[in-house]
């Protein structure tokens, strides 16, 4: 069955630390890997996208990796910010398009 | 390019009522998506949309939902005989038909059905 898991489901930070978000895919055959932000009320954003081919990805502070072989892919975020705070969602590209979402990380920065 | 735009943003109806939201997806986007989302939770597919084309619909749409896209440009999804389940942020996104292609959200109708 095609799934993503995400880990930990939240997560409590202090401003200008790091962390990492995990994401685990069970999709196959697979075609790309996204990690969206969603701000509290609002539609979730694309932060970057990852495919077959791709290891290491960055984007400002937000650094996302994928292991193709083990179907694991993180988020990292660097030196964080009272305005990461957001839900981030792995959505997995399968064949004929199909997206499976993961249920998301709750994070949450705290000065 | 004004985004996706959603209306109303905020829905409160009785349970029994019909509504119908409204979705402009971003003006060269072919595919638009629709989703609900609960609490806590990542969103959920119900159905998209292939320019007019309705292609796909989830076991998730039971037979009081429905959508459309006439022409497609905007799309509207309607429930009719709410029920409290239904209470939900209902997502509509668009993309380009491109598998590297970002689904671009609006920011959503929040559904209370009281």
């Amino acid at each position: 069955k095609n799934q993503v898991e995400q880990s930990p489901q939240s997560l409590i930070i202090l401003e200008g630390k790091n962390c990492t978000l995990q994401c685990n895919y069970t999709v196959s055959p697979f075609s790309n890997l996204r990690w969206y932000k969603q701000d509290t009320g609002r539609g979730p954003v694309s932060l970057t996208i990852m495919t077959f081919s791709e290891n290491t990805k960055s984007n400002g502070r937000y650094t996302a990796t994928l292991d193709a072989d083990t179907k694991q892919s993180s988020l990292h975020i660097t030196a964080s910010q009272l305005s990461d705070s957001a839900s981030y969602i792995c959505v997995v590209r399968g064949g004929t398009d199909k997206l499976i979402f993961g249920t998301g990380t709750r994070l949450q920065v705290f000065p | 390019d004004t985004g996706v735009s959603q209306d109303p943003r905020h829905k409160i109806t009785k349970r029994g009522q019909n509504v119908t939201f409204r979705c402009d997806p971003i003006s060269e986007h072919n595919r638009l998506y629709w989703y609900r989302q609960t609490l806590g939770q990542g969103p959920e597919f119900l159905t998209y949309f292939q320019n007019e084309a309705q292609l796909e619909k989830s076991r998730l749409l039971s037979d009081r939902f429905s959508a459309e896209r006439p022409k497609g440009s905007f799309s509207t999804l309607e429930i009719q005989r709410t029920e409290q389940g239904d209470s939900a942020m209902y997502l509509c996104a668009s993309s380009l038909d491109r598998a590297s292609s970002p689904l671009h959200f609006g920011n959503g109708t929040r559904l209370t059905v009281t």
